[in-house]
């Protein structure tokens, strides 16, 4: 059973910082991953989406790497913002239809003006 | 139009009510999904439907029960509930499974309360 986890669990960073937010997985056959992003109490925005294929994605001020062999990927937020400040998670896709993600717990991070 | 809505917004229950939540999408999506999501944790995965059948079911008690009336529509009807399933109830759309797997776009979700 595909199982994800996060690191860190929580992040407070002073704004301008560059940071990584890390996601691990256990089983290497993953068709996809993907970063969301979610406001408290609202739903989910997708960030990024990495086929299993490529190696990483980019978007703005963020980088997305994937390492299937290893069971990783990271999330590069660069110069950060207090508009950053959410939680971010990572889904691992684990079928060819796109439609059945296992979700990592979420890192909160704080990005403090 | 990029937009998944659920109305209601809010939602308070008790044990013996009958309530529905609705889900609606115009992207011409042809997978849906309904999640559950309880406070600090990652979503669940409770059904998918595909081409308006269902396709994954989460062995979700029978308290829930979905329908998709048609390609642009997921509701999730709600009758004899716990005080534990209280949560965010999030809804989620996709191309479908003859596109290359895609992002699923989420609404706003709504949040359940069980008295």
């Amino acid at each position: 059973k595909q199982e994800v986890t996060q690191i860190p669990a929580a992040l407070s960073v002073p704004e301008g910082e560059n940071l990584v937010l890390n996601c691990s997985f256990t089983d290497s056959a993953i068709y996809n991953l993907q970063w969301f992003r979610q406001d408290p109490g609202k739903g989910l925005t997708s960030l990024l989406l990495i086929q299993s294929s490529q190696r990483e994605q980019t978007s703005g001020r963020l980088n997305a790497s994937l390492d299937k062999s290893s069971g990783r990927s990271t999330l590069y937020i660069a110069a950060s913002q207090p508009g950053d400040s959410a939680t971010y998670l990572c889904a691992v896709g684990t079928d060819n239809y796109g439609q059945n993600f296992v979700f990592g717990p979420g890192t909160r991070l704080s990005v403090l003006p | 139009d990029t937009e998944v809505t659920q109305t209601p917004k809010h939602l308070v229950m008790g044990m013996t009510n009958k309530k529905s939540l609705k889900c609606e999408q115009h992207m011409g999506h042809r997978a849906m999904y309904w999640y559950k999501q309880k406070a600090k944790k990652p979503p669940e995965l409770m059904f998918v439907y595909s081409y308006e059948k269902l396709s994954i079911n989460e062995s979700v008690p029978s308290r829930f029960s979905p329908e998709c009336p048609n390609s642009s529509l997921l509701n999730l009807h709600l009758h004899a509930l716990q005080p534990e399933d209280s949560a965010l109830y999030l809804c989620a759309s996709s191309q479908g499974w003859d596109y290359p797997p895609d992002t699923q776009y989420f609404g706003p979700g709504t949040r359940l309360t069980v008295l």
